[in-house]
């Protein structure tokens, strides 16, 4: 079964400093995607960041980057200069097609806390 | 603001009651997800449309369907309704439903079953 383990049920970060939440996944296919989804109190799920497997090269976007280590099957979120707006809980996801799905799976979440 | 809207944003209902939730995906999306959030499992798949047609199906129970429509809207039909249902519904749309698409979400329905 394709598992998510996000090992960090809370995180808190100063206000300008630098965080990572981690990501460790399970999984036999060597062709996926991988996913950060940010969700606010609001509640609406916000896509933060992907990375293709097939990709060497971590993705960045703006304060958001991550570290892929594809053997070790870990996708780790670096948060630059954090804001009180990144104040969240983030969700990391995976996905493969599986036998037409292409459904997410999602880790538990961790919740980050950023103080001013 | 995702492009996709749910409707509607809240409902509360009593036990063994129906209820249907219904979301509209992004211009031109033609695959339609829905995804349960509860406190107890989290963050699960419950099924999958594509242009109209069931394209996969997760942890959905038997008491709950769903549908895609010609205008490719869809809803989420929950009969029998039990506490263990109370729930923050998602739907999320991507254009045709592969893997290396990203998933837009709604802003979800949240679900209360007294």
């Amino acid at each position: 079964a394709q598992t998510v383990t996000q090992s960090q049920p809370e995180m808190s970060v100063q206000e300008a400093e630098t965080v990572t939440l981690s990501c460790t996944y399970d999984t036999s296919e060597s062709d996926y995607y991988l996913f950060w989804y940010k969700q606010p109190p609001s509640r609406q799920m916000i896509l933060v960041i992907r990375q293709e497997a097939y990709k060497q090269q971590n993705a960045t976007e703006n304060r958001f980057s991550v570290n892929f280590q594809k053997a070790a099957k870990s996708f780790s979120l670096k948060i630059s200069d954090s804001q009180l707006g990144d104040a969240a809980m983030y969700f990391c996801a995976y996905r493969v097609p599986q036998g037409g799905s292409e459904k997410l799976v999602f880790g538990k979440g961790t919740k980050l806390t950023v103080n001013p | 603001d995702s492009g996709v809207t749910q409707t509607p944003k809240h409902l509360i209902t009593a036990t063994g009651q129906r209820v249907t939730l219904r979301c509209s995906p992004r211009s031109g999306d033609l695959s339609v997800y829905w995804y349960q959030q509860s406190l107890d499992q989290g963050l699960q798949f419950l099924i999958q449309y594509y242009n109209g047609e069931e394209r996969a199906k997760g942890n959905i129970l038997e008491r709950f369907s769903a549908q895609q429509f010609p205008d490719l809207h869809s809803e989420l039909n929950l009969s029998s309704l039990e506490l263990g249902d109370s729930a923050l519904y998602f739907c999320a749309s991507s254009v045709v439903g592969q893997s290396q698409e990203t998933q837009y979400f709604g802003p979800g329905t949240r679900l209360l079953v007294l």
